[in-house]
């Protein structure tokens, strides 16, 4: 069973409009980690946004959040007033664990493309 | 700021030849690990290193060896190229025991094709 669910290969918005993207999970562990990299058409991978399994709140940075619902295990990522530069693939990872260094499992990514 | 770094950026090989794809880091970052990325497949683990002398393997391991002798470097070794090993291969480098929230910081990525 796939323990990352990205199940929207592709996703439309316009420009200033809020998308989310959705993230699924599945891990016994009750420390975890979740994690949404940005990987434009240069190719290189960025870290958006992070979500531990024991914050009580949601996630922030920027127009960056993150939908956390913990007994859905989701943890969708919500981008406000999209931008050009914002079409790219994004991937939801879990870490499981409560430690930095441990292996990300990703998901297999969701390609948004902002229209003007 | 150099971050992770990973040479060379792109490479062509022929089946059955053998290359390092080499990695290192400058932020002093214990734990490191390989990554390939192929299409509709997401990322998926080679080898990972919590530490110099420390090393295992990850959900693909099979056509690639590394080692860890410094803090700093992590390079992947490919035995014997084969097509099935044509992606993009990423480095990655973390904190290992503290700071929870702290990402796993990326390479640029190697583009390998072997023909």
């Amino acid at each position: 069973a796939q323990k990352i669910t990205q199940t929207q290969p592709g996703m439309f918005v316009q420009e200033k409009e809020a998308v989310t993207l959705d993230c699924t999970y599945d891990t016994s562990d009750p420390s975890y980690g979740l994690f949404w990299y940005k990987q434009p058409s240069s190719g290189e991978m960025i870290f958006l946004i992070y979500q531990g399994s024991y914050d009580q709140q949601n996630a922030t940075e920027g127009r960056y959040s993150l939908n956390f619902q913990k007994a859905r295990k989701s943890a969708n990522l919500v981008i406000s007033a999209s931008q050009l530069g914002d079409s790219a693939m994004y991937f939801c990872a879990m870490r499981e664990g409560n430690q930095a260094g441990t292996a990300l499992i990703f998901g297999k990514g969701t390609t948004l493309s902002v229209s003007s | 700021n150099a971050g992770v770094t990973q040479t060379p950026k792109f490479q062509v090989l022929k089946t059955g030849q053998s290359m390092t794809l080499q990695c290192a880091q400058d932020m002093n970052h214990e734990y490191m690990s390989w990554y390939r990325q192929d299409p509709g497949m997401g990322l998926r683990l080679i080898h990972y290193s919590v530490g110099a002398g420390i090393t295992d393997q990850g959900e693909v391991p099979n056509g690639y060896n590394v080692s860890r002798s410094t803090t700093e470097d992590f390079p992947l070794r490919l035995l014997s190229a084969a097509p099935s090993q044509t992606s993009v291969y990423f480095c990655a480098s973390s904190y290992s025991r503290t700071y929870s929230n702290q990402p796993q910081h990326f390479g640029d990525g190697t583009r390998l094709s072997i023909l």
